[in-house]
This record gives structure tokens, C-alpha cells and sequence, in this order.
């Protein structure tokens, strides 16, 4: 069964430090997408991706942060200058063949900044 | 007033019990709703997606919508030990925003054997 693929599962980092948490989305999906979840909180949108361009973002998806396909098969989200409020479950999901339709999410990678 | 409201629980029934939960929202112009278990540490799992006001059954899954009440249901009925997990209500105004999904809080549930 296809799959969303993320890497690393875990990533630790310092304060201040530039990350880049990778994607693979399910192959012939056209949408591509970023969510977090912080610890006990809820799931929450950061970006939509179509076309090589940013649909959507959200409040949270500030100058911080950059998304980028930069081949045919993965999708990665950059953090420029992490900070400790970062530190989150960063989800990837993708949706979409030959129309858009429900989403479905990779297992996540676990974002620790210290 | 938070747009999706979702009892975090925890929820802990016997095994074989009807588990029932559910999300209210503020936003009448969500049209799309949709139920998503995620376990520890995993990512979410879509198990259920409903469009119009009323049921949708899939197995021991139940989905209700009452798009009056902007009330939403899920029922699993022969609980298991394995439907241990947290069960995320999403829902969307449109399919051209599939992927922009705004989530409950998610609601734990713990199934004794």
C-alpha cells in the first residue's frame, strides 16, 4: 500500500539552527502538505503545496519557515532559525491523483529543539 | 470561541462496548467531515470521511452529521483492544482545500479487555 514517508523520525537541534525535515509524499499526489502538532495540542495546518507553488499558509507559517519540491519525488519543509517553541511532531501529507481528494499523513518526525 | 471543540477524554470503555464520540463546530460553511485515529506517536489515519447531514457506515464504524446542530458523531461498535488510540475530527470547507484539515483536539480512547 502506498505510503507518505517522512525523515528522520526524531530530530534534535539547537536553538538558532537550521532544519529540514524531508517528505515523500505517495507518488502520483499533487498536493503536498505540512502540519505540527505540538505536545497535548491539536494538529495544526502550516502549508499547502500545488504546482511548485504555496496554495495556502497559515498565521503560524511565518518568514521562519520555507517549503520546497526540489525533485520529482521529495518535499521538505526548512526552518531557518529554530527556535524552542518549534519543538513539535511536524506531519506530511499528501492528496491527490487525478483529482484532489482526502489526505493522507506520513508518521511524522519529532522535532526537539534545546 | 475555538471553531472545532472535541472532549480530549480520556474515554475508557470494556471490550465489546459501543464507543461514541464527537466534535461540535462554529464554522456552518465546513461541508466536509471527516474521522482520523492516530496512535501514539503515528501519524493520522483517515478512517471516515461524510459530505451530507446523516450516517455513513463502514464495518463497526458509524459516522453522523447534523449539519443543523453542527454536530458530529462517530460510533464504534465491538470495541477492541486494538481501537485504543486518539480519534481526530477534521473537517473542510471545500474539496479544492482537502489538505487544509482543522482539527479537534482529539478524543483518547482506552479499550479494556
Amino acid at each position: 500500500e502506498p505510503e507518505v514517508t517522512q525523515t528522520p523520525s526524531h530530530q534534535v537541534t539547537q536553538m538558532g539552527q537550521e532544519v529540514i525535515l524531508r517528505c515523500v509524499p505517495i507518488s502520483n499526489h499533487l498536493y503536498f502538505y505540512w502540519y505540527r502538532q505540538i505536545l497535548g495540542q491539536k494538529v495544526e495546518f502550516l502549508v499547502s503545496f500545488y504546482n511548485n507553488e504555496i496554495s495556502e499558509k497559515s498565521e503560524i507559517f511565518d518568514d521562519q519557515f520555507s517549503v520546497e519540491r526540489p525533485d520529482g519525488s521529495n518535499f521538505t519543509l526548512k526552518i531557518r532559525s529554530t527556535k524552542l517553541e518549534d519543538s513539535a511532531m511536524y506531519f506530511c501529507a499528501s492528496s491527490g491523483g487525478t483529482g484532489n481528494t482526502e489526505a493522507f499523513f506520513g508518521q511524522g518526525t519529532r522535532l526537539t529543539v534545546v | 470561541q475555538k471553531e472545532v471543540e472535541q472532549d480530549p477524554g480520556p474515554l475508557s470503555v470494556p471490550e465489546g462496548a459501543i464507543v461514541s464520540l464527537n466534535c461540535t463546530y462554529s464554522n456552518s460553511a465546513f461541508q466536509y467531515f471527516m474521522w482520523y485515529r492516530q496512535y501514539s506517536r503515528k501519524g493520522p489515519e483517515l478512517l471516515m470521511y461524510t459530505y451530507s447531514s446523516g450516517n455513513k457506515e463502514d464495518g463497526r464504524f458509524t459516522a453522523q452529521v447534523d449539519k443543523s446542530s453542527k454536530y458530529i458523531s462517530l460510533f464504534i461498535r465491538d470495541s477492541q483492544p486494538s481501537d485504543s488510540a486518539t480519534y481526530l475530527c477534521a473537517m473542510i470547507l471545500t474539496t479544492d482545500s482537502w489538505g487544509k484539515l482543522q482539527f479537534g483536539a482529539g478524543t483518547q480512547v482506552v479499550v479494556t479487555p
